[in-house]
């Protein structure tokens, strides 16, 4: 079974704290995520890696960056938390090309920012 | 992407089958049926997909029309876990490496026992 990984269920920052979320997964997929999830906007991409060290940005990357040092790990880094970026934040993993709407979602750690 | 509909809410008694509809008349030749479900505070998760024959795996299975102007996921005997909200999608598979999931309002399936 795929396994995806989050460092945290639930975390609360202050504003103005580097804020880091671990994501790991142990299926060698090529593909991994980082959404988040807020209640009357769904499933939003904030940053997407295809290969070590490689990302591209999703739909809502202002006030993130990410880090892929190896494959089976990526991290969220939120530089200077706010409290607009209190969120549920969903790590996911998929294999590259035709099977890559085949996601598998991480169980998401709950940020609050105060 | 073709548009899906799904009703917004169902009851399933425990042990039954729960049937899930999903339309998507617009649906085009080269587009997947996927579905994904949530659990309440937890991440999604995905089920199934299929392009125009009938799927089934261990979770579900799929029933896509003749037509493929709609499907069906079947969860062939409930229970209390599979409550849940159910996400029915159609996309395409396009030549890049990657694609973005996107939920709609989805079903949210009950279980009661």
């Amino acid at each position: 079974d795929v396994k995806v990984t989050q460092s945290s269920r639930y975390l609360v920052k202050r504003t103005g704290e580097k804020v880091f979320l671990e994501c790991v997964q142990d299926m060698d997929h090529e593909n991994m995520f980082w959404y988040r999830q807020d209640p009357g906007l769904g499933l939003r991409l904030i940053y997407f890696s295809y290969d070590v060290k490689m990302k591209e940005k999703g739909d809502i990357p202002e006030g993130y960056s990410v880090s892929r040092e190896k494959k089976e790990r990526f991290s969220l880094i939120l530089e200077s938390a706010s409290t607009n970026q209190t969120s549920m934040y969903l790590c996911a993993s998929s294999v590259p090309g035709q099977r890559s709407y085949e996601q598998y979602f991480g169980p998401g750690t709950r940020l609050t920012v105060t | 992407d073709a548009k899906t509909t799904q009703p917004p809410s169902m009851d399933c008694a425990e042990g039954r089958a729960a049937n899930l509809p999903c339309n998507h008349s617009t649906i085009s030749g080269n587009e997947y049926v996927y579905w994904y479900r949530q659990i309440h505070s937890q991440g999604p998760q995905y089920i199934i997909h299929g392009l125009k024959n009938n799927e089934t795996n261990e979770m579900a299975s799929l029933i896509i029309t003749e037509d493929r102007k709609s499907s069906t996921l079947i969860l062939p005997h409930a229970t209390l876990r599979d409550t849940a909200v159910y996400y029915c999608i159609v996309r395409v598979e396009r030549g890049t490496s990657y694609d973005k999931v996107i939920f709609g309002p989805g079903t949210s399936l009950s279980v009661i026992p």
